[in-house]
């Protein structure tokens, strides 16, 4: 079946560098989302790509789908402490329900 | 209400005791989904209602596990005979359904299980 992989697992920056998470799926996606978890918290939803190369931005959030529509990626400029958490990515299963990758938890040090 | 949410936050039982885990989705939500997420890993899918339709099943880990969804709304997971593994944080999560794999999913808060 279709399988979403994210890398890092974990990443540890300084207050003020930048990061990236990157997902890959192994089949074409119609659509990948992306999810943060804050330590404690539950999934919350941050934003849907659906277009080949689509680009989108919430602020310091850069969010990128992949031309051939299989991999994705988010791009935190200047992380800040409220950054931290884990970041998911998730593409549609062969049902309705989404297919989550393991995430990527950020660790944000002042 | 305004959220997802479930009850209990926390649950501990022992070992071999059934436990139900119940969510209240937001309202006017057709879907409805079940997810388990162990220490530090990501989200497992369990098990998906759609309307009247009849449930995907297919993440349930054992027929240990069985959930049901009464009226179109609220919903109830069942662990029978818990095992230490069933350990976890159980997340419950709704949609409007507008297409497979499409929706955004609110998720409510949790249960954290934990069989001793």
């Amino acid at each position: 079946g279709q399988q979403v992989m994210q890398i890092p697992q974990y990443q540890h920056v300084q207050e003020g560098e930048d990061f990236t998470t990157y997902c890959n799926s192994s089949t074409t996606l119609s659509n990948i989302q992306w999810y943060k978890q804050r330590p404690g918290g539950h999934p919350v939803f941050l934003i849907q790509l659906v277009k080949s190369g689509e680009v989108k931005k919430q602020k310091r959030l850069t969010f990128q789908f992949g031309e051939a529509k299989k991999n994705s990626s988010l791009h935190i400029t200047a992380t800040q402490t409220t950054d931290v958490g884990t970041y998911f990515c998730a593409g549609p299963d062969s049902g309705y329900a989404l297919n989550f990758g393991k995430g990527t938890s950020l660790l944000v040090t002042p | 209400g305004a959220g997802v949410s479930q009850s209990p936050s926390n649950k501990v039982t022992e070992k071999g005791k059934d436990v139900e885990l119940r969510c209240d989705p937001i309202s006017g939500h057709t879907a409805l989904y079940w997810y388990r997420q162990s220490l530090g890993q990501g989200l497992e899918f369990l098990i998906y209602f759609q309307g009247n339709s009849a449930p995907d099943k297919s993440g349930l880990p054992s027929d240990r596990f069985s959930a049901e969804r009464t009226g179109g709304s609220v919903s109830t997971l069942t662990i029978q005979r818990t095992q230490q593994e069933d350990s976890a944080v159980y997340l419950c999560a709704s949609s409007f359904q507008r297409g497979a794999g499409t929706d955004t999913q609110y998720f409510g808060p949790g249960t954290r299980l934990t069989v001793l």
